[in-house]
Protein backbone atom coordinates (compact mmCIF):
# COMPACT_ATOMS: atom_id res chain seq x y z
CA UNK A 1 0.00 0.00 0.00
CA UNK A 2 0.74 3.84 -0.10
CA UNK A 3 3.26 5.51 2.40
CA UNK A 4 2.93 8.15 4.48
CA UNK A 5 5.68 9.19 6.72
CA UNK A 6 5.32 11.23 9.56
CA UNK A 7 8.44 12.86 11.41
CA UNK A 8 9.25 13.89 14.16
CA UNK A 9 7.71 10.79 15.64
CA UNK A 10 8.34 12.33 19.27
CA UNK A 11 9.02 16.04 20.03
CA UNK A 12 9.87 17.46 23.51
CA UNK A 13 9.20 21.21 23.96
CA UNK A 14 8.89 24.26 26.11
CA UNK A 15 5.90 26.29 27.21
CA UNK A 16 5.61 29.24 24.27
CA UNK A 17 7.95 27.47 21.43
CA UNK A 18 6.27 26.51 18.39
CA UNK A 19 6.77 22.74 16.97
CA UNK A 20 6.39 21.94 12.94
CA UNK A 21 5.31 18.48 12.05
CA UNK A 22 5.61 17.28 8.47
CA UNK A 23 3.32 14.92 6.86
CA UNK A 24 4.87 13.42 3.46
CA UNK A 25 3.51 11.12 1.01
CA UNK A 26 5.98 9.02 -0.28
CA UNK A 27 4.80 6.99 -3.44
CA UNK A 28 1.81 9.05 -4.15
CA UNK A 29 0.72 12.27 -4.76
CA UNK A 30 -1.72 13.82 -2.24
CA UNK A 31 -4.34 16.62 -3.16
CA UNK A 32 -5.55 15.78 0.40
CA UNK A 33 -4.25 15.11 3.88
CA UNK A 34 -5.79 15.13 6.87
CA UNK A 35 -4.45 15.90 10.53
CA UNK A 36 -5.38 14.05 13.62
CA UNK A 37 -5.48 14.91 17.28
CA UNK A 38 -5.65 11.63 19.93
CA UNK A 39 -5.70 12.16 23.67
CA UNK A 40 -4.94 8.89 25.56
CA UNK A 41 -6.80 5.84 25.25
CA UNK A 42 -9.60 8.00 23.21
CA UNK A 43 -10.62 8.18 19.10
CA UNK A 44 -8.99 10.25 16.69
CA UNK A 45 -10.81 13.61 16.20
CA UNK A 46 -10.22 15.16 12.82
CA UNK A 47 -8.40 18.55 13.40
CA UNK A 48 -8.17 19.92 9.47
CA UNK A 49 -8.53 19.14 6.02
CA UNK A 50 -5.28 20.66 4.39
CA UNK A 51 -5.62 20.94 0.58
CA UNK A 52 -2.83 21.30 -1.53
CA UNK A 53 -1.99 25.11 -2.77
CA UNK A 54 -5.35 26.66 -0.63
CA UNK A 55 -5.92 27.10 3.01
CA UNK A 56 -7.27 24.40 4.85
CA UNK A 57 -10.21 23.56 6.24
CA UNK A 58 -10.54 23.55 10.11
CA UNK A 59 -12.97 21.99 12.41
CA UNK A 60 -15.10 23.50 14.53
CA UNK A 61 -13.32 24.34 18.19
CA UNK A 62 -9.92 24.31 16.46
CA UNK A 63 -7.93 27.18 16.57
CA UNK A 64 -6.36 27.92 13.24
CA UNK A 65 -4.39 30.34 14.29
CA UNK A 66 -2.77 28.16 16.59
CA UNK A 67 -2.25 24.45 14.94
CA UNK A 68 -0.93 26.12 11.24
CA UNK A 69 -1.23 24.06 8.34
CA UNK A 70 0.30 24.46 5.12
CA UNK A 71 0.58 22.01 2.14
CA UNK A 72 2.58 23.57 -0.08
CA UNK A 73 3.08 20.55 -2.39
CA UNK A 74 1.87 17.48 -3.42
CA UNK A 75 3.51 15.21 -1.22
CA UNK A 76 3.91 17.72 1.87
CA UNK A 77 1.95 18.76 4.46
CA UNK A 78 3.03 20.27 7.73
CA UNK A 79 1.19 21.23 10.65
CA UNK A 80 2.82 23.74 13.49
CA UNK A 81 1.52 24.02 17.06
CA UNK A 82 2.37 27.55 18.05
CA UNK A 83 3.52 28.91 20.99
CA UNK A 84 2.59 25.20 23.02
CA UNK A 85 1.24 25.15 25.82
CA UNK A 86 1.20 21.93 27.90
CA UNK A 87 -2.69 21.21 27.08
CA UNK A 88 -1.27 20.76 23.42
CA UNK A 89 0.39 18.02 24.75
CA UNK A 90 -0.85 15.06 22.60
CA UNK A 91 -0.25 12.35 19.92
CA UNK A 92 -1.12 13.90 16.14
CA UNK A 93 -1.53 11.89 13.26
CA UNK A 94 -1.61 12.72 9.53
CA UNK A 95 -3.46 11.04 6.88
CA UNK A 96 -3.29 11.17 3.18
CA UNK A 97 -5.97 9.10 0.70
CA UNK A 98 -4.53 7.97 -2.72
CA UNK A 99 -5.86 10.24 -5.51
CA UNK A 100 -7.03 7.41 -7.71
CA UNK A 101 -9.95 5.18 -7.31
CA UNK A 102 -13.04 5.53 -5.15
CA UNK A 103 -13.14 4.39 -1.41
CA UNK A 104 -9.92 3.77 -1.20
CA UNK A 105 -8.64 3.47 2.13
CA UNK A 106 -6.54 6.76 4.29
CA UNK A 107 -3.23 5.97 4.45
CA UNK A 108 -1.58 6.84 8.25
CA UNK A 109 1.20 8.41 9.15
CA UNK A 110 2.92 7.08 12.23
CA UNK A 111 2.30 9.75 14.42
CA UNK A 112 4.33 12.30 16.43
CA UNK A 113 3.55 12.41 20.23
CA UNK A 114 4.45 16.08 21.62
CA UNK A 115 5.35 17.06 25.22
CA UNK A 116 5.00 20.36 25.89
CA UNK A 117 6.56 21.03 29.24
CA UNK B 1 -23.38 15.00 10.58
CA UNK B 2 -22.13 11.61 10.68
CA UNK B 3 -21.54 9.61 13.90
CA UNK B 4 -19.89 6.92 14.43
CA UNK B 5 -20.30 4.36 17.70
CA UNK B 6 -18.40 1.64 18.85
CA UNK B 7 -20.51 0.47 22.33
CA UNK B 8 -17.43 -1.83 23.29
CA UNK B 9 -14.74 -0.03 25.65
CA UNK B 10 -12.94 -3.06 25.86
CA UNK B 11 -13.34 -6.78 24.95
CA UNK B 12 -11.12 -10.17 25.41
CA UNK B 13 -11.02 -13.32 23.94
CA UNK B 14 -9.51 -16.47 24.08
CA UNK B 15 -6.44 -17.49 21.44
CA UNK B 16 -7.80 -19.56 18.39
CA UNK B 17 -11.30 -18.19 19.43
CA UNK B 18 -13.64 -15.89 17.44
CA UNK B 19 -14.68 -12.19 18.87
CA UNK B 20 -17.04 -9.52 17.26
CA UNK B 21 -16.78 -6.33 17.90
CA UNK B 22 -19.54 -3.68 17.20
CA UNK B 23 -20.27 -0.96 15.44
CA UNK B 24 -23.51 1.50 14.60
CA UNK B 25 -23.32 4.25 12.64
CA UNK B 26 -26.00 7.31 12.05
CA UNK B 27 -26.16 8.94 8.81
CA UNK B 28 -28.59 10.19 6.34
CA UNK B 29 -26.66 9.37 3.16
CA UNK B 30 -27.26 6.16 0.86
CA UNK B 31 -23.74 5.72 -0.10
CA UNK B 32 -20.80 5.54 1.84
CA UNK B 33 -17.68 3.12 3.34
CA UNK B 34 -16.81 1.94 6.35
CA UNK B 35 -13.50 0.61 7.83
CA UNK B 36 -12.06 -1.01 10.53
CA UNK B 37 -8.56 -0.11 11.69
CA UNK B 38 -6.25 -1.35 14.16
CA UNK B 39 -4.02 0.42 16.11
CA UNK B 40 -1.03 -1.38 18.34
CA UNK B 41 1.24 0.11 20.80
CA UNK B 42 3.06 1.39 17.84
CA UNK B 43 0.31 3.65 17.32
CA UNK B 44 0.26 3.15 13.70
CA UNK B 45 -3.10 2.80 12.24
CA UNK B 46 -3.32 -0.18 9.80
CA UNK B 47 -6.30 -1.06 7.68
CA UNK B 48 -8.02 -4.21 8.52
CA UNK B 49 -11.37 -4.12 6.20
CA UNK B 50 -13.09 -1.82 4.14
CA UNK B 51 -16.93 -2.52 3.13
CA UNK B 52 -18.83 -0.06 0.41
CA UNK B 53 -22.18 0.39 1.07
CA UNK B 54 -23.89 -0.32 -1.93
CA UNK B 55 -22.52 -3.91 -1.93
CA UNK B 56 -24.23 -6.19 -0.37
CA UNK B 57 -21.93 -8.79 0.04
CA UNK B 58 -19.91 -9.13 2.97
CA UNK B 59 -15.86 -8.00 3.46
CA UNK B 60 -13.74 -11.01 4.05
CA UNK B 61 -10.07 -10.56 4.42
CA UNK B 62 -8.67 -14.08 5.67
CA UNK B 63 -9.29 -14.20 9.25
CA UNK B 64 -11.23 -10.79 9.14
CA UNK B 65 -14.89 -10.38 8.11
CA UNK B 66 -17.69 -8.10 8.63
CA UNK B 67 -21.54 -7.90 9.13
CA UNK B 68 -22.90 -4.84 7.33
CA UNK B 69 -26.27 -4.58 8.36
CA UNK B 70 -27.22 -1.18 6.01
CA UNK B 71 -30.93 -1.17 7.25
CA UNK B 72 -29.71 -0.74 10.59
CA UNK B 73 -26.73 1.36 10.33
CA UNK B 74 -24.41 -1.74 11.74
CA UNK B 75 -20.99 -2.61 10.88
CA UNK B 76 -18.98 -5.68 13.22
CA UNK B 77 -16.12 -7.13 12.70
CA UNK B 78 -15.54 -10.63 13.59
CA UNK B 79 -12.18 -11.76 14.16
CA UNK B 80 -11.80 -15.63 13.78
CA UNK B 81 -9.11 -17.71 15.21
CA UNK B 82 -7.55 -14.62 17.08
CA UNK B 83 -4.33 -14.77 17.75
CA UNK B 84 -1.75 -12.57 19.89
CA UNK B 85 -0.78 -10.23 17.52
CA UNK B 86 -4.81 -9.68 17.11
CA UNK B 87 -4.29 -7.39 20.59
CA UNK B 88 -4.88 -3.67 19.70
CA UNK B 89 -7.62 -0.62 19.63
CA UNK B 90 -9.92 -0.90 16.80
CA UNK B 91 -11.67 2.00 15.31
CA UNK B 92 -14.60 1.61 13.14
CA UNK B 93 -14.71 4.55 10.97
CA UNK B 94 -17.29 6.01 8.57
CA UNK B 95 -16.22 8.21 5.14
CA UNK B 96 -19.22 9.70 2.92
CA UNK B 97 -18.34 9.61 -0.47
CA UNK B 98 -18.82 13.28 -0.88
CA UNK B 99 -16.17 13.93 1.99
CA UNK B 100 -12.96 13.20 2.49
CA UNK B 101 -12.30 12.80 5.66
CA UNK B 102 -12.91 10.17 8.28
CA UNK B 103 -15.09 9.83 11.41
CA UNK B 104 -14.02 7.30 14.02
CA UNK B 105 -15.25 5.57 16.23
CA UNK B 106 -14.40 5.35 20.10
CA UNK B 107 -12.75 2.44 19.82
CA UNK B 108 -12.52 -1.16 21.41
CA UNK B 109 -9.63 -2.36 22.76
CA UNK B 110 -8.92 -6.10 22.23
CA UNK B 111 -7.35 -8.55 24.98
CA UNK B 112 -6.15 -11.75 23.42
CA UNK B 113 -5.42 -14.28 26.06
CA UNK B 114 -3.08 -17.26 25.50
Amino acid sequence: GAVVSQHPSRVICKSGTSVKIECRSLDFQATTMFWYRQFPKQSLMLMATSNEGSKATYEQGVEKDKFLINHASLTLSTLTVTSAHPEDSSFYICSARTPTGTGTEAFFGQGTRLTVV
Amino acid sequence: AQTVTQSQPEMSVQEAETVTLSCTYDTSESDYYLFWYKQPPSRQMILVIRQEAYKQQNATENRFSVNFQKAAKSFSLKISDSQLGDAAMYFCAYRSINNNDMRFGAGTRLTVKP
